[in-house]
């Protein structure tokens, strides 16, 4: 089967950066996901890893390392809108390239 | 471009029923993912369907059921609806073999 876990909750203030970390067990590795979600509303895309290293995307990060099942979505400069859950995905070959997502991290972002 | 829809917005259904829900993916797309996210919880995944054939399926009872049809439309069925299927049911359409998965607003199911 497959394990992705994450942070519950975390909370920073408005300005600061924030490392929201994911770890993950799988044997069939075929990609990593962060999406945003609002309360309320659908999760939006944010990022996409398959390969080691950073990708960087405005005030938004993500960093991936496959030899350790681990992943990071680090945001700067953080605004009060940012405060939502983030959500890891994976994607697994060995779940015929199934979507599966962790239990997500609820971002407060205070002033 | 249009993205993801879903219809309808919000559903109630009383115990015993069946609900039906539907999802049109983005044009060209041909994968269709099902998840039910129940209040404070997390995505759990409930199905997945890719040029009109169930991919994989999660682990939910034979009731929630679905298909796709020829146009990557995709439909969900719950039958005999219990309270505890009170959720945000989400689809996520990306194209075959591609990367991200992008979802549409979901429907909102209620049974009392």
């Amino acid at each position: 089967g497959q394990n992705i876990d994450q942070p519950t909750e975390m909370t920073a203030t408005e300005g600061a950066i924030v490392q929201i970390n994911c770890t993950y067990q799988t044997s069939g590795f075929n990609g990593l996901f962060w999406y945003q979600q609002h309360a309320g509303e659908a999760p939006t895309f944010l990022s996409y890893n398959v390969l080691d290293g950073l990708e960087e995307k405005g005030r938004f990060s993500s960093f991936l390392s496959r030899s350790k099942g681990y992943s990071y979505l680090l945001l700067k400069e953080l605004q009060m809108k940012d405060s939502a859950s983030y959500l890891c995905a994976v994607r697994d070959g060995n779940y015929g390239q199934n979507f599966v997502f962790g239990p997500g991290t609820r971002l407060s972002v205070l002033p | 471009e249009a993205g993801v829809t879903q219809s309808p917005t919000h559903l109630i259904k009383t115990r015993g029923q069946q609900a039906t829900l539907r999802c049109s993916p983005i044009s060209g797309h041909t994968s269709v993912y099902w998840y039910q996210q129940a209040l404070g919880l997390g995505l759990q995944f409930l199905l997945w369907y890719d040029e009109g054939e169930e991919r994989n399926r999660g682990n939910f009872p034979p009731r929630f059921s679905g298909r796709q049809f020829p146009n990557y439309s995709s439909e969900l069925n719950v039958n005999a609806l219990e309270l505890e299927d009170s959720a945000l049911y989400l689809c996520a359409s990306s194209p075959g073999g591609g990367t991200e998965a992008f979802f549409g607003q979901g429907t909102r199911l209620t049974v009392v």
